[in-house]
């Protein structure tokens, strides 16, 4: 799997958007982009997946340079709840027969503050 | 509600005393593994599970068993607990065909557990 660098930390105001960049220089042309959340002590949360076209969902929207090379988390309005651990993580989609159980990396993350 | 389901969610014990921490999954998924969860070492695989009857090692898999007889269940055992085993405990689930989306891990709630 590809390596990813998140910043440590970041903070965010509440009501303002959080960006949350990922760098993934080495990433293949057939790894996908996930990203997930840990809320405090909490299971992580899949929030959502890329390859190369911006995706949003209810949750977020997820930003990825056209060369694939790195990516961008965006939480539109970001709420005190948003408060987590956010880990991207690059890795090959499962195709059916897929023998692989290889665990998923979830790395140290960038841990997101926001505050009112 | 699709969920995983781990109990107990809180646990402290003793050196030795065998104790089981059971996960339970209601979403048909053929893949589980457990995870602990230290600080400074990130999420760790302990075992995984491709399908019932089918295990395997993760990276931190000594002093730990596990079994799946049934496709919604896979038990943690502890055989002889240590203190090195105090953590918080992860159980989680994925589909393994259909492509990208079998990257995305639902997760439980955690166990955290003492071992004095």
């Amino acid at each position: 799997d590809a390596k990813t660098t998140q910043p440590t930390s970041m903070d965010c105001a509440e009501g303002r958007a959080a960006n949350l960049p990922c760098n993934h220089s080495t990433i293949s042309g057939n790894e996908y982009v996930y990203w997930y959340r840990q809320i405090h002590s909490q299971g992580p949360q899949y929030i959502i997946h890329g390859l190369k076209n911006n995706e949003t969902n209810e949750m977020a929207s997820l930003i990825i340079t056209e060369d694939r090379k790195s990516s961008t988390l965006i939480l539109p309005h970001a709420t005190l709840r948003d408060t987590a651990v956010y880990y991207c993580i690059v890795r090959v989609a499962f195709f059916l027969n897929s023998n692989s159980g290889y665990a998923l990396n979830f790395g140290k993350g960038t841990s997101l503050l926001v505050t009112p | 509600e699709a969920q995983v389901t781990q109990n107990p969610r809180y646990l402290i014990t003793v050196t030795g005393k065998k104790l089981t921490v059971t996960c339970s999954q209601n979403m048909n998924h053929e893949y589980m593994s457990w995870y602990r969860q230290d600080p400074g070492l990130g999420l760790r695989q302990i075992y995984y599970s491709m399908n019932v009857e089918v295990t395997d090692k993760g990276d931190v898999p000594e002093g730990y068993k596990v079994s799946r007889k049934e496709k919604r269940n896979f038990p943690l055992i502890l055989e002889s607990p240590s203190p090195n085993q105090t953590s918080l405990y992860f159980c989680a689930s994925r589909r393994t065909s259909g492509g990208s989306g079998a990257n995305v891990l639902t997760f439980g709630a955690g166990s955290r557990l003492t071992v004095l």
